[in-house]
Protein backbone atom coordinates (compact mmCIF):
# COMPACT_ATOMS: atom_id res chain seq x y z
CA UNK A 1 0.00 0.00 0.00
CA UNK A 2 1.27 3.84 -0.54
CA UNK A 3 0.19 7.30 0.42
CA UNK A 4 1.33 10.75 0.02
CA UNK A 5 0.71 13.41 3.48
CA UNK A 6 1.12 16.93 2.00
CA UNK A 7 1.03 19.03 5.34
CA UNK A 8 -1.42 22.39 5.10
CA UNK A 9 -3.66 22.92 2.73
CA UNK A 10 -2.34 26.68 1.64
CA UNK A 11 0.77 28.36 1.07
CA UNK A 12 1.08 32.05 0.51
CA UNK A 13 4.65 33.56 -0.86
CA UNK A 14 5.43 36.73 -2.96
CA UNK A 15 6.76 37.23 -6.50
CA UNK A 16 9.65 36.42 -6.50
CA UNK A 17 10.27 34.45 -3.22
CA UNK A 18 11.08 30.91 -3.01
CA UNK A 19 8.53 27.97 -3.03
CA UNK A 20 8.57 24.96 -0.99
CA UNK A 21 6.12 22.75 -1.66
CA UNK A 22 6.57 19.58 1.27
CA UNK A 23 5.40 16.02 0.30
CA UNK A 24 6.27 12.60 2.12
CA UNK A 25 5.12 9.36 1.05
CA UNK A 26 5.03 5.72 2.24
CA UNK A 27 5.28 2.89 0.14
CA UNK A 28 5.91 -0.52 0.79
CA UNK A 29 8.33 -0.77 -2.35
CA UNK A 30 10.41 1.74 -4.36
CA UNK A 31 8.01 4.60 -5.31
CA UNK A 32 7.60 6.41 -8.37
CA UNK A 33 6.58 9.83 -7.43
CA UNK A 34 4.98 12.55 -8.75
CA UNK A 35 3.85 16.06 -9.15
CA UNK A 36 1.03 17.67 -10.41
CA UNK A 37 -0.13 21.21 -11.16
CA UNK A 38 -4.07 21.91 -11.60
CA UNK A 39 -4.40 25.53 -13.00
CA UNK A 40 -8.47 26.46 -12.10
CA UNK A 41 -10.87 24.57 -13.92
CA UNK A 42 -8.62 22.66 -15.78
CA UNK A 43 -7.57 19.03 -15.91
CA UNK A 44 -4.01 17.81 -14.11
CA UNK A 45 -0.70 18.38 -15.92
CA UNK A 46 2.32 17.10 -14.97
CA UNK A 47 5.38 19.09 -13.51
CA UNK A 48 7.98 16.23 -12.42
CA UNK A 49 8.35 12.96 -12.04
CA UNK A 50 11.01 10.66 -9.99
CA UNK A 51 11.65 7.17 -11.42
CA UNK A 52 14.35 5.74 -9.36
CA UNK A 53 17.13 7.27 -11.82
CA UNK A 54 18.62 10.68 -10.38
CA UNK A 55 17.22 11.87 -7.04
CA UNK A 56 17.20 15.52 -8.13
CA UNK A 57 14.59 15.84 -10.64
CA UNK A 58 13.86 19.31 -12.89
CA UNK A 59 10.41 19.82 -14.55
CA UNK A 60 8.72 21.95 -16.29
CA UNK A 61 8.40 25.91 -15.77
CA UNK A 62 11.19 25.98 -13.45
CA UNK A 63 10.24 23.67 -10.74
CA UNK A 64 12.48 20.79 -9.52
CA UNK A 65 12.34 17.98 -6.63
CA UNK A 66 14.60 16.16 -4.51
CA UNK A 67 14.12 12.35 -3.78
CA UNK A 68 15.08 11.91 -0.04
CA UNK A 69 14.98 7.88 0.85
CA UNK A 70 16.14 8.52 4.38
CA UNK A 71 13.13 11.13 5.12
CA UNK A 72 10.86 9.27 2.82
CA UNK A 73 10.01 12.84 1.15
CA UNK A 74 9.72 14.33 -2.12
CA UNK A 75 9.46 18.43 -2.07
CA UNK A 76 8.69 20.79 -4.65
CA UNK A 77 11.11 23.87 -4.99
CA UNK A 78 11.34 27.45 -7.62
CA UNK A 79 13.80 29.52 -6.39
CA UNK A 80 11.50 32.00 -7.76
CA UNK A 81 7.54 32.45 -7.50
CA UNK A 82 6.21 33.97 -10.75
CA UNK A 83 2.69 35.03 -10.54
CA UNK A 84 1.56 32.28 -13.10
CA UNK A 85 2.40 29.70 -10.91
CA UNK A 86 -0.56 30.42 -8.41
CA UNK A 87 -2.60 27.22 -8.33
CA UNK A 88 -3.35 23.59 -6.76
CA UNK A 89 -0.24 21.22 -6.82
CA UNK A 90 -0.80 17.86 -6.33
CA UNK A 91 1.83 14.80 -4.91
CA UNK A 92 1.32 11.82 -6.33
CA UNK A 93 2.99 8.19 -5.87
CA UNK A 94 2.61 5.06 -7.64
CA UNK A 95 4.27 1.48 -7.47
CA UNK A 96 6.16 0.00 -10.12
CA UNK A 97 5.04 -2.70 -12.18
CA UNK A 98 1.66 -3.02 -14.11
CA UNK A 99 -0.60 -1.45 -12.28
CA UNK A 100 0.26 2.19 -11.95
CA UNK A 101 -2.53 4.08 -10.36
CA UNK A 102 -2.01 6.91 -8.74
CA UNK A 103 -2.87 7.82 -5.00
CA UNK A 104 -2.86 11.79 -4.37
CA UNK A 105 -1.94 13.89 -1.76
CA UNK A 106 -4.80 16.43 -0.79
CA UNK A 107 -3.15 18.92 -2.88
CA UNK A 108 -1.82 22.32 -1.52
CA UNK A 109 -2.80 25.99 -3.04
CA UNK A 110 -0.34 28.01 -4.24
CA UNK A 111 -0.84 31.68 -4.26
CA UNK A 112 1.41 34.19 -5.18
CA UNK A 113 1.50 37.96 -3.90
CA UNK A 114 2.91 41.06 -6.19
CA UNK B 1 -1.58 14.42 -31.44
CA UNK B 2 -4.73 15.46 -29.00
CA UNK B 3 -4.69 15.21 -25.79
CA UNK B 4 -7.30 13.09 -23.46
CA UNK B 5 -10.96 14.65 -24.24
CA UNK B 6 -14.17 14.33 -22.27
CA UNK B 7 -17.37 14.79 -22.60
CA UNK B 8 -19.49 16.05 -21.43
CA UNK B 9 -17.57 18.95 -19.73
CA UNK B 10 -20.88 19.56 -17.15
CA UNK B 11 -23.54 17.70 -15.99
CA UNK B 12 -26.33 18.50 -14.10
CA UNK B 13 -28.47 15.57 -13.00
CA UNK B 14 -31.34 14.94 -10.56
CA UNK B 15 -30.87 12.46 -7.35
CA UNK B 16 -31.82 9.16 -8.58
CA UNK B 17 -31.17 9.44 -12.59
CA UNK B 18 -28.22 7.66 -13.81
CA UNK B 19 -25.58 9.30 -16.08
CA UNK B 20 -22.76 8.55 -18.97
CA UNK B 21 -19.51 10.41 -18.98
CA UNK B 22 -17.04 9.81 -21.81
CA UNK B 23 -13.70 10.03 -22.11
CA UNK B 24 -11.29 9.11 -25.27
CA UNK B 25 -8.06 8.70 -24.68
CA UNK B 26 -4.67 9.71 -26.33
CA UNK B 27 -4.57 7.80 -30.18
CA UNK B 28 -2.37 4.51 -29.29
CA UNK B 29 -2.50 4.27 -25.43
CA UNK B 30 -3.26 0.88 -24.11
CA UNK B 31 -3.88 2.24 -20.30
CA UNK B 32 -6.46 4.36 -19.35
CA UNK B 33 -7.44 5.54 -15.84
CA UNK B 34 -10.47 6.79 -13.93
CA UNK B 35 -10.25 9.18 -11.11
CA UNK B 36 -12.64 11.31 -9.15
CA UNK B 37 -11.97 14.94 -7.16
CA UNK B 38 -13.95 15.70 -5.01
CA UNK B 39 -14.05 18.78 -1.81
CA UNK B 40 -13.84 16.01 0.66
CA UNK B 41 -12.52 13.08 -0.10
CA UNK B 42 -9.39 14.76 -2.62
CA UNK B 43 -7.87 12.91 -5.85
CA UNK B 44 -9.25 9.31 -5.81
CA UNK B 45 -8.26 6.00 -7.69
CA UNK B 46 -11.66 4.35 -9.74
CA UNK B 47 -10.65 2.31 -11.85
CA UNK B 48 -7.94 0.97 -14.51
CA UNK B 49 -8.35 -0.47 -17.74
CA UNK B 50 -5.01 -2.09 -19.75
CA UNK B 51 -5.10 -3.33 -22.58
CA UNK B 52 -7.26 -6.75 -22.74
CA UNK B 53 -6.74 -7.47 -19.49
CA UNK B 54 -9.12 -7.47 -15.99
CA UNK B 55 -9.40 -4.21 -15.07
CA UNK B 56 -8.56 -3.05 -11.92
CA UNK B 57 -11.84 -1.77 -10.35
CA UNK B 58 -10.60 -1.85 -6.52
CA UNK B 59 -10.94 1.97 -6.38
CA UNK B 60 -15.12 1.96 -7.26
CA UNK B 61 -16.95 3.50 -4.51
CA UNK B 62 -20.23 1.05 -5.21
CA UNK B 63 -21.85 -0.91 -7.30
CA UNK B 64 -23.59 1.94 -8.32
CA UNK B 65 -20.60 2.89 -10.58
CA UNK B 66 -19.70 0.83 -13.71
CA UNK B 67 -17.18 1.88 -16.84
CA UNK B 68 -16.07 -0.43 -20.08
CA UNK B 69 -14.07 0.45 -22.32
CA UNK B 70 -14.44 -0.69 -26.00
CA UNK B 71 -12.46 -1.47 -28.33
CA UNK B 72 -9.33 -0.93 -26.22
CA UNK B 73 -10.07 2.92 -27.32
CA UNK B 74 -13.24 4.89 -25.42
CA UNK B 75 -14.25 4.46 -22.32
CA UNK B 76 -17.30 5.02 -20.61
CA UNK B 77 -18.38 5.53 -16.80
CA UNK B 78 -21.63 4.73 -15.90
CA UNK B 79 -23.07 5.95 -12.28
CA UNK B 80 -26.71 4.57 -11.84
CA UNK B 81 -29.39 5.76 -9.23
CA UNK B 82 -27.14 8.96 -8.57
CA UNK B 83 -26.97 10.68 -5.15
CA UNK B 84 -25.80 13.71 -4.11
CA UNK B 85 -22.46 12.54 -2.74
CA UNK B 86 -21.84 11.42 -6.22
CA UNK B 87 -21.30 15.33 -7.13
CA UNK B 88 -17.68 15.62 -8.21
CA UNK B 89 -15.35 16.25 -10.94
CA UNK B 90 -14.08 12.99 -12.62
CA UNK B 91 -10.75 12.92 -14.38
CA UNK B 92 -9.78 10.53 -17.16
CA UNK B 93 -6.12 9.68 -18.18
CA UNK B 94 -4.67 7.48 -20.28
CA UNK B 95 -1.00 6.24 -20.72
CA UNK B 96 1.42 3.99 -23.28
CA UNK B 97 1.94 0.72 -21.30
CA UNK B 98 5.19 -1.10 -20.52
CA UNK B 99 6.80 -2.62 -17.13
CA UNK B 100 7.95 1.35 -16.49
CA UNK B 101 5.16 3.51 -15.01
CA UNK B 102 4.59 6.23 -17.50
CA UNK B 103 3.34 9.49 -17.43
CA UNK B 104 -0.46 9.67 -16.98
CA UNK B 105 -2.25 12.11 -19.37
CA UNK B 106 -5.01 14.29 -17.86
CA UNK B 107 -8.69 15.00 -19.55
CA UNK B 108 -10.35 18.20 -18.42
CA UNK B 109 -12.87 16.37 -16.35
CA UNK B 110 -16.63 16.04 -16.01
CA UNK B 111 -17.99 18.26 -13.68
CA UNK B 112 -21.19 16.13 -12.29
CA UNK B 113 -24.12 18.24 -10.03
CA UNK B 114 -26.39 15.47 -8.37
CA UNK B 115 -29.45 18.12 -7.69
Amino acid sequence: AQSVTQLGSHVSVSEGALVLLRCNYSSSVPPYLFWYVQYPNQGLQLLLKYTSAATLVKGINGFEAEFKKSETSFHLTKPSAHMSDAAEYFCAVSLTGANSKLTFGKGITLSVRP
Amino acid sequence: GAGVSQSPSNKVTEKGKDVELRCDPISGHTALYWYRQSLGQGLEFLIYFQGNSAPDKSGLPSDRFSAERTGGSVSTLTIQRTQQEDSAVYLCASSSSGTVNYEQYFGPGTRLTVT
